[in-house]
């Protein structure tokens, strides 16, 4: 186990509508990275958050927003959800956040499946 | 645009012999790689990394290999296991963005 948890662990929603899902980092690290698996691909990263502001951001609209708190969590949003947003959603914490991307570690992802 | 890809999207292979996964980046800039490996169900697990002014990186029992050259990086496993069956994707990274190939499912077979 990587100390890395997320919530919920499935989800189902229907386009349109809007979701938020949640991540426990490893303790000691202060940076989530935030990435979506389609079914048979490898992750792509959404975003990534460091001292509570955004510290890179991957080809994703505006709709994905993020935000971490001061115990270094972090939230996943989406808005007006579409049906190819149906994913693993996975976050990944790391200590560190400078230009050097180091060691991270993932959790289990949150499976969203969208009607 | 620039991508990570890996050559072959399954391999299967016997019971103690040493499984060999290759992947090709083309983004020169990049400079930390990394191994994962995700069985169903979880998200990647972390093998081993070597940045950009390394070729070669030992740990137990997995070795990778960066050829910066051909931009070429290999995953070799010595002694393959049934419990390294998984799906094996490579990583680069360049500053903050880090960008997964699409995988190569890995058989082993008893």
């Amino acid at each position: 186990e990587t100390g890395v948890t997320q919530s919920p662990t499935h989800l189902i929603k229907t386009r349109g509508q809007q979701v938020t899902l949640r991540c426990s980092s490893q303790s000691g690290h202060n940076t989530v990275s935030w990435y979506q698996q389609a079914l048979g691909q490898g992750p792509q990263f959404i975003f990534q958050y460091y001292r509570e502001e955004e510290n890179g951001r991957g080809n994703f609209p505006p709709r994905f927003s993020g935000l971490q708190f001061p115990n270094y969590s972090s939230e996943l949003n989406v808005n007006a959800l579409e049906l190819d947003d149906s994913a693993l959603y996975l976050c990944a914490s790391l200590r560190g956040g400078g230009p050097v991307v180091t060691e991270q570690f993932f959790g289990p992802g949150t499976r969203l499946t969208v009607l | 645009g620039e991508s990570v890809g890996l050559h072959l999207p399954t391999l299967s292979v016997q019971e103690g012999d040493n499984s060999i996964i290759n992947c090709a980046y083309s983004n020169s800039a990049s400079d930390y790689f990394i191994w994962y490996k995700q069985e169903s169900g979880k998200g990647p697990q972390f093998i081993i990394d070597i940045r950009s002014n390394m070729d070669k990186r030992q740990g137990q029992r997995v070795t990778v290999l960066l050829n910066k050259t051909v931009k070429h990086l290999s995953l070799q496993i010595a002694a393959t296991q049934p419990g390294d069956s998984a799906v094996y994707f490579c990583a680069e990274s360049e500053a903050n963005d880090m960008r997964f190939g699409a995988g190569t499912r890995l058989t082993v077979k008893p």
